[in-house]
């Protein structure tokens, strides 16, 4: 069965600071992965999605990257912001059409 | 598009009273999955379902809780009879099959 991983499980920066945050899967078998934000009592919302034949994919100041062969992605985020705080999930999605979540990395940037 | 609609986003009842929650995914996508988000266990996948039919239902927690999808617009998740330790929040969402997975609001369930 697919396992996700995130570490840290926790992050505190302070404002200005650029940052990476990983997500480890044991099943290189995926169609995509896809990056999460979720602010306390909200839902989850799409960052990025990487598809399987890609490496990389860019949204403003985010930049995730995907190597399959060794089961890791990294989110970038250039130039925190207070406003970035939150928690951040990644999810790899299986051949059976199945999402697979970490745990999350909760993300403070202090002002 | 409205997103992913979800209701009642909050609920407050009594154990031993029948919970429906209601959930709407977004126009065109064929895969609707109903997962529960506690602090102690994370994300958790309860049911997904695609054209309408359920694959996987091996993360509903017990006989108490069933799901529906009458129709592709329409799903509900209904648990008969709650109890205490169903607290949570109820994420509905959706995708084309292969892609983008799209969340609702959420639905939070206090069963007191």
């Amino acid at each position: 069965k697919q396992e996700v991983t995130q570490i840290p499980a926790a992050l505190s920066v302070p404002e200005g600071e650029n940052l990476v945050l990983n997500c480890s899967f044991t099943d290189s078998a995926i169609y995509n992965l896809q990056w999460f934000r979720q602010d306390p009592g909200k839902g989850l919302t799409s960052l990025l999605l990487i598809q399987s034949s890609q490496r990389e994919q860019t949204s403003g100041r985010l930049n995730a990257s995907l190597d399959k062969s060794s089961g890791r992605s990294t989110l970038y985020i250039a130039a925190s912001q207070p406003g970035d705080s939150a928690t951040y999930l990644c999810a790899v999605e299986g051949f059976s059409n199945q999402f697979y979540f970490g745990t999350g990395t909760s993300l403070t940037v202090i002002p | 598009d409205a997103g992913v609609i979800q209701s009642p986003r909050h609920e407050v009842t009594e154990m031993g009273q029948e919970v429906t929650l209601r959930c709407k995914p977004i126009s065109g996508h064929n895969s609707l999955f109903w997962y529960r988000q506690t602090m102690m266990r994370g994300l958790e996948l309860l049911i997904y379902f695609n054209n309408n039919v359920p694959i996987d239902d091996s993360g509903m927690p017990e006989d108490r809780f069933s799901a529906k999808m009458p129709n592709a617009s329409f799903s509900t998740l209904k648990i008969q009879p709650s109890e205490p330790r169903d607290s949570a929040v109820y994420f509905c969402a959706s995708s084309t099959g292969v892609g983008e997975l799209f969340f609702g609001e959420g639905s939070r369930l206090t069963v007191l």
